[in-house]
Order: structure tokens, then sequence, then C-alpha cells
């Protein structure tokens, strides 16, 4: 069956390490995104992708960055770590003009930046 | 300029009541769609429902029903005879119908707990 997945599922670190988080699909879609959620806020979006070597900042990009190297995988890179990016990330991915746009989720990756 | 509001921070109700879940949203398009997640304890993201514009009707699904007006651009969501497995944090959320632009716009939730 196909899933999207991201790893790690957990991950601790100090300020000022680059971090990164991984988000793999295999529903073959072009769109992928990654949003981060606090308690307040719902999900807010960092940044998307609509296919290999697009890459788009969302509502709150600054101090992340991603790359599309191919159809499946959109890692998400925290330069240097602060603690207001201790948050809950999830990455979601969607079929191109698909119907409804639906998004699926992947699992979540908890971090925690002290 | 997308916006998702869910006025309702927490809801508390006692098993067996219903209880609704208010959701307004902004958009300038006229072909937009609508969504609703749960997020129980354990933390995944559960797709319950999407609308389009287009389409006004209600929808039921066993307890679980949604009233979208789009003349008070609401997307309420109701449900019936609560049970404890309702509790969780449930999150409306605005997509634009173009393509190209599928990103979501999500309300900040509504937790809701269901007492036995």
């Amino acid at each position: 069956d196909a899933e999207i997945t991201q790893s790690p599922r957990h991950k601790i670190t100090e300020t000022g390490r680059q971090v990164t988080l991984a988000c793999h699909q295999t529903w073959n879609h072009n769109n992928m995104f990654w949003y981060r959620q606090d308690l307040g806020h719902g999900l807010r979006l960092i940044h998307y992708s609509y296919g290999v070597q697009d890459t788009n900042k969302g509502e709150v990009s600054d101090g992340y960055s991603v790359s599309r190297s191919n159809t499946e995988d959109l890692p998400l890179t925290l330069e240097s770590a602060a603690s207001s990016q201790t948050s809950v990330y999830f990455c979601a991915s969607s079929e191109t003009g698909g119907l409804y746009n639906e998004q699926f989720f992947g699992p979540g990756t908890r971090l925690t930046v002290l | 300029a997308q916006k998702v509001t869910q006025a309702q921070t927490e809801i508390s109700v006692v098993e067996k009541e219903d209880v609704t879940l208010d959701c307004v949203y902004e958009t300038r398009d006229t072909t937009y769609y609508l969504f609703w997640y749960k997020q129980p304890p354990s933390g995944e993201l559960v797709f319950l429902i999407r609308r389009n514009s287009f389409d006004e009707q209600n929808e039921i699904s066993g307890r679980y029903s949604w009233n979208f007006q789009k003349s008070t651009s609401s997307f309420n969501f109701t449900i019936t005879a609560s049970q404890v497995v309702d509790s969780a944090v449930y999150f409306c959320a605005l997509s634009e119908a173009n393509f190209g632009n599928e990103k979501l716009t999500f309300g900040t939730g509504t937790r809701l707990t269901i007492i036995p």
C-alpha cells in the first residue's frame, strides 16, 4: 500500500545545530508540503513543492529550507535550530489537480530544540 | 488571502450529548474546497470529509454530519450522540480549487473532550 513516512519520529537537538527531517512518499504525488503544529496556531505551512526542482515558501519559512531532487522525497532542513522551532512537524502529499486537492499526511515528527 | 476561523478553542460535553464544532472561512475564490481533519491523542491526522464549494448539500456519515452554508461562509461539524472515542482535536481547512495552488489553510483547531 502507498504511504507517506517521516523520520525520525522524535528528535532532540541543541540550539544552533543543523537538523534534517525526512519525508518519503510512495503515492507518486507531485505535490509535497511541510507544516508545523503549535498550540494555538493549528497547522502552518512552512514550504511546499509542486514537482522535482520546484520549491516554494509558505507562511512560516524563515529558518527552514527544502530541496526536491526526486518525486518521493522532500527533506526539511533547519539550518541553525532555535528553541522557537520546537514543534511537531507534518509532511503531506497530494496529486496535482487531484480530486478535491486531498492531502495525505505522515505521522509527524516531534522536534525539541534545547 | 485565505483564512479559517475556529472560534471554539475547547469544548467539553458529557457522553451521548450532541456537539457542534464551528468553522468560518474567508476566501476570494469562487471555487474552493473545505475539509475537516481529526487528530486523536495518538497524534496522526485523520481525514474526515471534503466539500466542493459548488456542492452545498449537507452530508451525514453515521453520527457525523456537516452543514455547509456559503451565505455565511461556514462549514460546521456536528457529532450526534457523542462517544469517548470522539475526544480529539478537530481541524477545519480550506484550499483553492485552482490547478497549481493546492496548499491548505488550517484553522487553529477545536479540542473536544467527551466526558464519560
